[in-house]
């Protein structure tokens, strides 16, 4: 079965330009999630959206945006890129925990964007 | 919020070893802990996972333990093999929360 897609796996940016990454859940995952890692830094998580909504948000820049659509593909958009941007982005799905299960999170092999 | 600590941040043992891989985290409402393992150029990939309500959990040579009362878990990988090296990362959520918080990751070298 084929797991969580992202698109472009490499991208390469000047300062102040702009950036989309894309994100293809599993089939009827319902949740998707983003997630930056620095160069050997733990992966921090940006944002996270639950049928179309988003349902969480963590350490995302003002300057990032992201949004679910009716496929359930989701999109990060990225302006003003800093050099501090350059990380690797990943995308995770799942389908929304029941009661008081735990959302399992699959990730993708991730996209890696590089400000110069 | 969540703070995850792990430790070692490497670690290196000969293949057929045993390799152990602790974490603590401080919010006592966390009640479900992944491992990732993370190849390079790869996404992090779900090898393992406990609830609060388990002690322990087995699968082949991977095993994850837990005590919620000191708030730590480790995972024991038995059997060492060279494909196993890679960085692992613990995490820690609230069952049903979007956000897990990972710990700074192990890097893992098996030895042949």
């Amino acid at each position: 079965a084929a797991g969580v897609i992202q698109s472009p796996r490499h991208l390469i940016k000047e300062k102040r330009e702009t950036a989309t990454l894309k994100c293809y859940p599993i089939s009827r995952h319902d949740t998707v999630y983003w997630y930056q890692q620095g160069p050997g830094q733990d992966p921090q998580f940006l944002i996270s959206f639950y049928e179309k909504m988003q349902s969480d948000k963590g350490s995302i820049p003002d300057r990032f945006s992201a949004q679910q659509f009716s496929d359930y593909h989701s999109e990060l958009n990225m302006s003003s890129l800093e050099l501090g941007d350059s990380a690797l982005y990943f995308c995770a799905s799942s389908l929304k925990a029941l009661g008081v299960g735990a959302n399992v999170l699959t990730f993708g092999a991730g996209s890696r964007l590089t400000v110069l | 919020g969540e703070n995850v600590e792990q430790h070692p941040s490497t670690l290196s043992v000969q293949e057929g070893d045993s390799a152990v891989i602790k974490c603590t985290y401080s919010d006592s409402a966390s009640n479900y802990f992944p491992w990732y393992k993370q190849e390079l150029g790869k996404g992090p990939q779900l090898i393992i996972d406990i609830r609060s309500n388990v002690g322990e959990k087995k699968d082949q040579r991977i095993a994850v333990t837990l005590n919620k009362t000191a708030k730590h878990f480790s995972l024991h990988i038995t059997e060492t093999q060279p494909e196993d090296s890679a960085v692992y990362f613990c995490a820690a959520s609230i069952a049903g929360s979007y956000q897990l918080t990972f710990g700074k990751g192990t890097k893992l070298s098996v030895i042949p």
